[in-house]
């Protein structure tokens, strides 16, 4: 298994303003991926990012304003960049380990106000 | 249409009864899985099946490959199992297809 913390585990930020999301593993993973769940919605792909590479983006997602780092086996982070009240979501980690098993971080409940 | 449909949308039921869920999927397939969603937001993996049938204390959940249907069944429902299902397909082009979830309510 795999154990996931994220952080912060909600925020409410203003229009304009950016936020960094952390998310943590407590084993070294090859793939983490990032997902964004709208209100009312199911799980979207944001991007997946593998160490030592750049992220690689979904349709409809890009880098300048979802950055996203990825400085070691254990830990990425998301940027939510000059959010406005669409990127109102929750926002979740998760990677991939034995085989096709994925494990899931709490989320990041984002308002964006 | 949706790569991975499911049914129904809603679904309120008394404690103690059996539950289903059902997940259709068009795209190929490499692994699926159930996933369960409180009202936290946290995501919880509860099977992940490529065939056949896995049982997990009152969880039961069934793949058919060659109809592409599985099912999530909840027996001897309680209140603690209210919360949103989804399904998801993982394709061989390692891209996750997600369903737009069942939300259960279960009623003491």
């Amino acid at each position: 298994s795999a154990v996931i913390s994220q952080k912060p585990s909600r925020d409410i930020c203003q229009r304009g303003t950016s936020l960094t999301i952390q998310c943590q593993v407590d084993s070294q993973v090859t793939m983490m991926f990032w997902y964004r769940q709208q209100p009312g919605q199911s799980l979207t792909l944001i991007a997946t990012a593998n160490q030592g590479s750049e992220a690689t983006y979904e349709s409809g997602f890009v880098i300048d304003k979802f950055p996203i780092s990825r400085p070691n086996l254990t830990f990425s982070t998301l940027t939510v960049s000059n959010m406005s009240p669409e990127d109102s979501s929750i926002y979740l980690c998760s990677v991939e380990r034995d085989g096709y098993e994925q494990y899931f971080g709490p989320g990041t409940r984002l308002t964006v106000t | 249409k949706n790569e991975v449909e499911q049914s129904p949308q809603n679904l309120t039921a008394q404690e103690g009864e059996f539950i289903t869920i059902n997940c259709s999927y068009s795209v190929g397939i490499s692994a699926l899985h159930w996933l369960q969603q409180h009202p936290g937001g946290g995501i919880v993996s509860l099977f992940m099946l490529s065939s056949g049938k896995k049982k997990h204390g009152r969880l039961i959940a069934t793949i058919n490959i060659q109809e592409k249907h599985s099912s999530l069944h909840i027996t001897a429902s309680h209140p603690r199992d209210s919360a949103v299902y989804i399904c998801a397909v993982y394709s061989p082009g390692n891209q996750f297809y997600f369903g737009t979830g069942t939300s259960l309510t279960v009623i003491p």
